[in-house]
Parts: C-alpha cells; sequence; structure tokens
C-alpha cells in the first residue's frame, strides 16, 4: 500500500466548475500537506502549503485537511481552461532527518472551455 | 531571475553509458534534492543534500550517484548499473529550513535507446 493515494483522473469539468481533487494518506505522523500544480512535460510549481487541521484560501484555491480521516483536499472555484494540468498532494512529518516530501501519484485535470 | 535550471532538456543514451544531468540553483538555497517521475508513480526521491559536500541516499538511489561541491549545483549520474533509467528526472531546491516549500526545475527527460 502507498503511504499516499491520489486518484490519476482525468478529471474532466466544464469552465467554471467547482473542482475537488483529493488524497488520502497512511503514516499520521504527517503534518504538513502541499499542493504542486504541474503543466505537461514542466517542473511541479508549489500552489498551496498547510501546516496540521483546517482550511486555507488562496484566490480560488482552498486547501483543507482533516487530520482524523487522513484526508486532504484542493478546491478550484471557478475553473479556467488554464487550470487544466496534473496536481500533486505532497506530504512530510515533522522533522525527522529526513528532509524531503512524500508525493501522491497526481491528478489530471482538464477543463473544457 | 532567480530560479532552477537543468539542462539538457531531452537527453538519449545508449544502455551501458553513464550519463551526467546537470542542476543550478541562484536562489541561494542550502538544499537541493533530485526526484525521478514516472506515468502513474509521482515523484520519487532519488538524492537529496542540505548542505555543500554532504548528502544522502532517498528512496530509490541504487544506480545513481551525486555529488554537491558547490552550493549552487548538484549534478546527478546516471550509471549503467541502473537498470530502467528512462524516466522523467527533476530536480529541486529549498530552504534548508523550510524543506517543505521547494522549488522545482524544468526537468530532463532521459531515454535510453
Amino acid at each position: 500500500q502507498k503511504e499516499v493515494e491520489q486518484d490519476p483522473g482525468p478529471l474532466s469539468v466544464p469552465e467554471g466548475a467547482i473542482v475537488s481533487l483529493n488524497c488520502t494518506y497512511s503514516n499520521s505522523a504527517f503534518q504538513y500537506f502541499m499542493w504542486y500544480r504541474q503543466y505537461s512535460r514542466k517542473g511541479p510549481e508549489l500552489l498551496m502549503y498547510t501546516y496540521s487541521s483546517g482550511n486555507k484560501e488562496d484566490g480560488r484555491f482552498t486547501a483543507q485537511v482533516d487530520k482524523s480521516s487522513k484526508y486532504i483536499s484542493l478546491f478550484i472555484r471557478d475553473s479556467q481552461p488554464s487550470d487544466s494540468a496534473t496536481y500533486l498532494c505532497a506530504m512530510s512529518a515533522l522533522d525527522t532527518g529526513r528532509r524531503a516530501l512524500t508525493f501522491g501519484s497526481g491528478t489530471r485535470l482538464q477543463v473544457q472551455p | 531571475d532567480g530560479g532552477i535550471t537543468q539542462s539538457p532538456k531531452y537527453l538519449f543514451r545508449k544502455e551501458g553509458q553513464n550519463v551526467t544531468l546537470s542542476c543550478e540553483q541562484n536562489l541561494n538555497h542550502d538544499a537541493m534534492y533530485w526526484y525521478r517521475q514516472d506515468p502513474g508513480q509521482g515523484l520519487r526521491l532519488i538524492y537529496y543534500s542540505q548542505i555543500v559536500n554532504d548528502f544522502q541516499k532517498g528512496d530509490i538511489a541504487e544506480g545513481y550517484s551525486v555529488s554537491r561541491e558547490k552550493k549552487e549545483s548538484f549534478p546527478l549520474t546516471v550509471t549503467s548499473a541502473q537498470k530502467n533509467p528512462t524516466a522523467f528526472y527533476l530536480c529541486a531546491s529549498s530552504n534548508r529550513v523550510s524543506y517543505n516549500e521547494q522549488f522545482f526545475g524544468p526537468g530532463t527527460r532521459l531515454t535510453v535507446l
């Protein structure tokens, strides 16, 4: 079983829709939760970064963490064709000496104009 | 402009040959990372370095080697011992303290012929 599970998609939605992207994880030590966006043949870029449980909003993007369920979400409001990309969740534990992230496999999102 | 550069963008190698992938950053980051990305598997950590002249193995270090002689540079050598080297290779860097906020380069796509 992978430490982080993510539905690969593709998820296809019409322009303007609300998008919900999700990850589940098994390691209860994870405290930091990130969402990266990756366009085709490009490097990932950091979208959202949250610590522990709760919500964080940035423009059209909202990240939500439910540590009791080991479940994180990224919501995209008023989705645009330019949001079409692969979205990767990533996580890490408090400083264990291993300064690196554990990634999900990514969900491919297609926003249709 | 501050950022991370990787070269070359595309690389072709014959079986049995070693090849070195370049990664340079001018973000003044202490930590640098190498990930491998395969379809449907997300990013997997190969090696990381928190400081010059020091580096640690990640989850899939076999068949790879690195060096960190300068803060700005973290080259990755894919050796002939790597059984399945065809993949997309991503370099990243971060502040040594805020290691969850990693900035990625554009990637190198390596194909073994």
